[in-house]
């Protein structure tokens, strides 16, 4: 089946830093690509998507951009703040038996933004 | 709109003893979806609704069921609770026109 990687946590930032969360993918055919975030003790919130190659989804001045030649669809944000703590996932949404569809999903990576 | 919700939100049970966990959704999405997460191992589908009255086996479906016999809402059962069943458990729904899934605020079940 497709899986999805992302890197492993936690990362530690200083507010204001460059952040980058690393994922790569793999499946067969051109699955949609998310990233979620889930603040302590919630559930999970779509952040952002891409829909196909090239695409770029953007949110809350979070970035993402569906590479399909490299398989990877890595999170970035210019500046973070505090209240970027959180789990980010990454996942893709791939076909399964009797309709519908399914997301997988990494194994999370915890951010903590220090003053 | 409440979008998805979860009920309890934390539960204790015994070894052996049965629940139902309840999802509902006020979006009239068509499919539904229970996940478990646990640590490192991100969310594991357990089992799927493409409709009203249909139930799918996902990844990780022993030792639950489910039921779908509202659109809005779908339960999700332990009939003989097991430690290796801890764990939080979202309920998400999609609609038909988008695959992107909306998550509830998930149930903390501790089995001892």
């Amino acid at each position: 089946g497709d899986s999805v990687t992302q890197m492993e946590g936690p990362v530690t930032l200083s507010e204001e830093a460059f952040l980058t969360i690393n994922c790569t993918y793999t499946a067969t055919g051109y699955p949609s690509l998310f990233w979620y975030v889930q603040y302590p003790g919630e559930g999970l919130q779509l952040l952002l998507k891409a829909t196909k190659a090239d695409d770029k989804g953007s949110n809350k001045g979070f970035e993402a951009t569906y590479r399909k030649e490299t398989t990877s669809f890595h999170l970035e944000k210019g500046s973070v703040q505090v209240s970027d703590s959180a789990v980010y996932f990454c996942a893709l949404s791939e076909s399964i038996t009797g309709g519908g569809n399914k997301l997988t999903f990494g194994t999370g990576t915890q951010l903590k933004v220090e003053l | 709109n409440a979008g998805v919700t979860q009920t309890p939100k934390f539960r204790v049970l015994k070894t052996g003893q049965s629940m139902t966990l309840l999802c509902a959704q006020d979006m009239n999405h068509e499919y539904m979806y229970w996940y478990r997460q646990d640590p490192g191992m991100g969310l594991r589908l357990i089992h799927y609704s493409v409709g009203e009255g249909t139930t799918a086996k996902g990844e990780v479906p022993d030792g639950y069921n489910v039921s779908r016999l509202k659109k809005q809402n779908f339960l999700l059962g332990l009939e003989s609770a097991a430690p290796s069943q801890t764990s939080v458990y979202f309920c998400a729904s999609r609609p038909i026109i988008s695959y992107e899934q909306y998550f509830g605020p998930g149930t903390r079940l501790t089995v001892t």
